[in-house]
Formats: C-alpha cells, sequence, structure tokens
C-alpha cells in the first residue's frame, strides 16, 4: 500500500515549457486534490475532483488544467510554465475508499518541487 | 470569509520544555479541524483532528490540541519537545460535506534548542 504518489520528484522547465505532474492514490478515494506551497503562504488548492471523470477549480486554478480519466489518477497540467508557477506542488485524496475511512481527511503525498526559470 | 490564522510565523523551544502553536480560524459551518506536520523536503502528516466530541484530542507524536469553540481557536501543545519534533506545522480546516478541500493557514515553523 503506497498510499499517495507523485511524478516526478523534481523538475526545472524553461518560460513556456509544458508538463504534466502525476498523482496516483491506492486507497480507491473518491476525491483528489492539488495544492501549490509557497514560503509564507500555507497551503491553496488550484484544482479538485469529487469522483472520476469530473474536476473543479480551486482557490489559484489560472494557469493550470487538470483531468482525472482513471479514479487512481489525477494528473495536473501546465501548458506554458512561468516564473510565478515556481513552487512545490501537493496532490492528496481522501477516503472513503477500502479502509472506508472518512472523506474530511486527507492524505498527502511527498510533494514535486518545480522550478521555473 | 473563511480562514486559518497561524500567528507565529517562527517559534523556538527548549529541548524539554513546553509546546503551545498557536491556530485561529474563521469558518461559517461546523469546523473540522485538522493540524499537519510538514518536515523539512517532506510532505504533509497528519497529527490529529477534530470533528465533534471531547475537545481535547489527542494525536500522535504526543500532541494534542482543545477546540474551544468560543474563541474560535484550535492550539496545538506538547508538555516535552524533543528535537525531532523541529518542522513546519499547519493548522487546517475543513466542513463535513464530502470532498470540501481544506483551508490551510500559513504555517508556524519550530526550532528546538539544546
Amino acid at each position: 500500500n503506497a498510499g499517495v504518489t507523485q511524478t516526478p520528484k523534481f523538475r526545472v522547465l524553461k518560460t513556456g515549457q509544458s508538463m504534466t505532474l502525476l498523482c496516483a492514490q491506492d486507497m480507491n478515494h473518491e476525491y483528489m486534490y492539488w495544492y501549490r506551497q509557497d514560503p509564507g503562504m500555507g497551503l491553496r488548492l488550484i484544482h479538485y475532483s469529487v469522483g472520476e471523470g469530473t474536476t473543479a477549480k480551486g482557490e489559484v486554478p489560472d494557469g493550470y488544467n487538470v483531468s482525472r480519466l482513471k479514479k487512481q489518477n489525477f494528473l495536473l497540467g501546465l501548458e506554458s510554465a512561468a516564473p510565478s508557477q515556481t513552487s512545490v506542488y501537493f496532490c492528496a485524496s481522501a477516503g472513503p475508499g477500502l479502509a472506508k475511512t472518512r472523506t474530511d481527511t486527507q492524505y498527502f503525498g511527498p510533494g514535486t518541487r518545480l522550478t521555473v526559470l | 470569509a473563511q480562514s486559518v490564522t497561524q500567528p507565529d510565523i517562527h517559534i523556538t523551544v527548549s529541548e524539554g520544555a513546553s509546546l503551545e502553536l498557536r491556530c485561529n480560524y474563521s469558518y461559517g459551518a461546523t469546523p473540522y479541524l485538522f493540524w499537519y506536520v510538514q518536515s523539512p523536503g517532506q510532505g504533509l502528516q497528519l497529527l490529529l483532528k477534530y470533528f465533534s466530541g471531547d475537545t481535547l484530542v489527542q494525536g500522535i507524536k504526543g500532541f494534542e490540541a482543545e477546540f474551544k469553540r468560543s474563541q474560535s481557536s484550535f492550539n496545538l501543545r506538547k508538555p516535552s519537545v524533543h528535537w525531532s519534533d523541529a518542522a513546519e506545522y499547519f493548522c487546517a480546516v475543513g466542513a463535513s460535506q464530502a470532498g470540501t478541500a481544506l483551508i490551510f493557514g500559513k504555517g508556524t515553523t519550530l526550532s528546538v534548542s539544546s
């Protein structure tokens, strides 16, 4: 049981390049979230999903797109990266899933550190 | 507006001393409250959570937190700090509705001196 995993762990992009961050969870959770963490700002919600095939915008969605084609995966895309998107990105998931966990308790991945030059 | 405030950006505590990290929230619905800890370069680990019932909740690593509705607070405490407790601590608030995202405070960095 790996929990929530994120790929890649680190990435450096040039301005204008595109990339996709992958989040995978093996707990059969319904709910998945993408946050970004910036110094002194805490975590801010980018996008989230309440089930396979559904996505919704969070607090800071501009410049990002997401997809949830499979229940276990939540992809975050940057179509044209900007220096302002330099951040640490965290994915989280919430139940009920296999263990019937509460849907309001989120489990976090280890993060992806992205630098845009 | 819904928000979480952690008034202390950085706290230094001597090893073996007691610790209290403050958290105040503003939330329209009945709040569900969480404390997470993040060690350097790591993800977030859930320390404890409050949903209802007893307002004093116990968590992992010897931490506890007390929910005070009248003060809109959920302060984190530990009676004796260990050097390994040095990390960043985040308070978060959510709702009972399934799928509701968490609102995080900006975090408090804890340093432990010997």
